[in-house]
């Protein structure tokens, strides 16, 4: 079975805050994304990384950037915590071997105060 | 941009009853996929498509690609209680490489 865990399921951080948000899969993937999902918006892609130090831009990358320093684990951080950030994040991996079928973790519900 | 229409938004069943929803693209998708997020969770993966008419079941879940490659449905027979959440149709396209294209999500609630 494809694992994908995240760190934290509750986050509440201060506005101005540095915030890390840590996903980890288990399953050898080399692509892991990065969602955001609001009410009304759906999912949006944050940052997407296919392979080791690599990442790509997804539709709104602005106030975030992501780390991938080994395979298995791709970071989200949140430089300067806005309100506005404040939102259910979501991490999925994939594998062009499994059609790039995408496995989701559990999600991290952050309130920025 | 690519975009993906689902509907309906939202469906209130009677348990016992069967679902149908559905995903319409304007593009061609070489994957279709369905998800289940039930609150405060992540989606899961229900059923995965990757060929033309293809037709594929997971026990109570039925789901096929179409044949145009721009639309797919899922239905679900004799819905029961645990069946309410949210669910996502997303595509795959060689335009958009990796990345998936989802769907706003279809609310389904079910009474007893």
């Amino acid at each position: 079975d494809v694992k994908v865990t995240q760190s934290s399921r509750y986050l509440v951080k201060r506005t101005g805050e540095k915030v890390f948000l840590e996903c980890v899969q288990d399953m050898d993937h080399e692509n892991m994304f990065w969602y955001r999902q609001d009410p009304g918006l759906g999912l949006r892609l944050i940052y997407f990384s296919y392979d080791v130090k690599m990442k790509e831009k997804g539709d709104i990358p602005e106030g975030y950037s992501v780390s991938r320093e080994k395979k298995e684990r791709f970071s989200l951080i949140l430089e300067s915590a806005s309100t506005n950030q404040t939102s259910m994040y979501l991490c999925a991996s994939s594998s062009p071997i499994l059609a790039n079928t995408q496995y989701f973790g559990p999600g991290t519900r952050l309130t920025v105060l | 941009g690519q975009q993906l229409n689902q509907s309906p938004q939202s469906m209130f069943i009677q348990e016992g009853e069967d679902v149908s929803m559905n995903c319409t693209s304007s593009s061609i998708f070489n994957t279709w996929l369905w998800y289940k997020q039930d609150p405060g969770e992540g989606p899961v993966l229900l059923i995965a498509l990757y060929k033309a008419g293809e037709l594929t079941s997971n026990g109570r879940l039925t789901a096929q690609f179409g044949i145009t490659r721009k639309d797919s449905f899922l239905n679900i027979s004799a819905s029961i209680p645990s069946d309410v959440g949210i669910y996502f149709c997303a595509g795959q396209s060689r335009q958009a490489g990796t990345a998936l294209i989802f769907g706003k999500g279809t609310t389904l609630s079910v009474s007893s």
